[in-house]
């Protein structure tokens, strides 16, 4: 079975643009998470989907939003980005519900000039 | 809220040798999860070991294990016969019952020497 796909590994933006980013879950996995890992914050939870609907969302400015597909592929984007943007986006998949495993992607770094 | 607090940054370990790596919480829900996930440079995060809060037996994974201290809200991972692969960040994470929102620590950054 495959892992979590993250595309892409590695993305350049500078100031004021937006980003997408693309998670691909482990097949018949209904949840997907994201998280933001930098050397300051460490890893923070910015949002789960399951079924296509956000079902949890931690405590990031709206520029920070995202969705799942009918497939349960998600997309994460920032729009406006700031300098403080720069981290490691991971993205972790599970079965459905809090009880079960998540695994993760490899992540995108994201740095903005 | 939740916390997670791991409050060594940077441990070592001889190869071959047994190593504690600690974690504290803090939470007032009954039901949750602990974990420990590994890092290593390819910065894919591994699960290591799971342990559900319900269950008083201590979680082991081959050379891993843990000591859960429930009422002290504790949860450290022991790694015996380290071996050089497993140099990584060490994240212990936290999960609530309700929800999937996990917590994680600051990380351990685990050395093995040869």
């Amino acid at each position: 079975k495959a892992g979590v796909t993250q595309t892409p590994r590695y993305l350049i933006k500078t100031r004021g643009q937006q980003v997408t980013l693309s998670c691909s879950p482990i097949s018949g996995h209904r949840s997907v998470s994201w998280y933001q890992q930098t050397p300051g914050q460490g890893l923070q939870f910015l949002f789960e989907y399951f079924s296509e609907t956000q079902r949890n969302k931690g405590n990031f400015p709206g520029r920070f939003s995202g969705r799942q597909f009918s497939n349960s592929r998600s997309e994460m984007n920032v729009s406006t980005l700031e300098l403080g943007d720069s981290a490691l986006y991971l993205c972790a998949s599970s079965l459905q519900g809090s009880k079960n495993i998540q695994y993760f992607g490899a992540g995108t770094r994201l740095s903005v000039l | 809220a939740q916390t997670v607090t791991q409050s060594q940054p940077e441990m070592s370990v001889q190869e071959a040798e047994t190593v504690t790596l600690s974690c504290t919480y803090d939470t007032s829900e009954s039901d949750y999860y602990l974990f420990w996930y590994k890092q290593p440079p390819s910065r894919q995060m591994i699960l290591v070991i799971r342990q559900e809060a319900y269950k008083q037996q201590n979680a082991t994974e081959n050379r891993f294990s843990v000591n859960f201290q429930k009422a002290a809200k504790s949860f450290s991972l022991k790694i015996s016969d380290s071996q050089l692969g497993d140099a990584a960040m060490y994240f212990c994470a936290y999960r609530s019952g309700n929800n999937n929102d996990m917590r994680f620590g600051a990380g351990t950054r685990l050395t093995v020497k040869p």
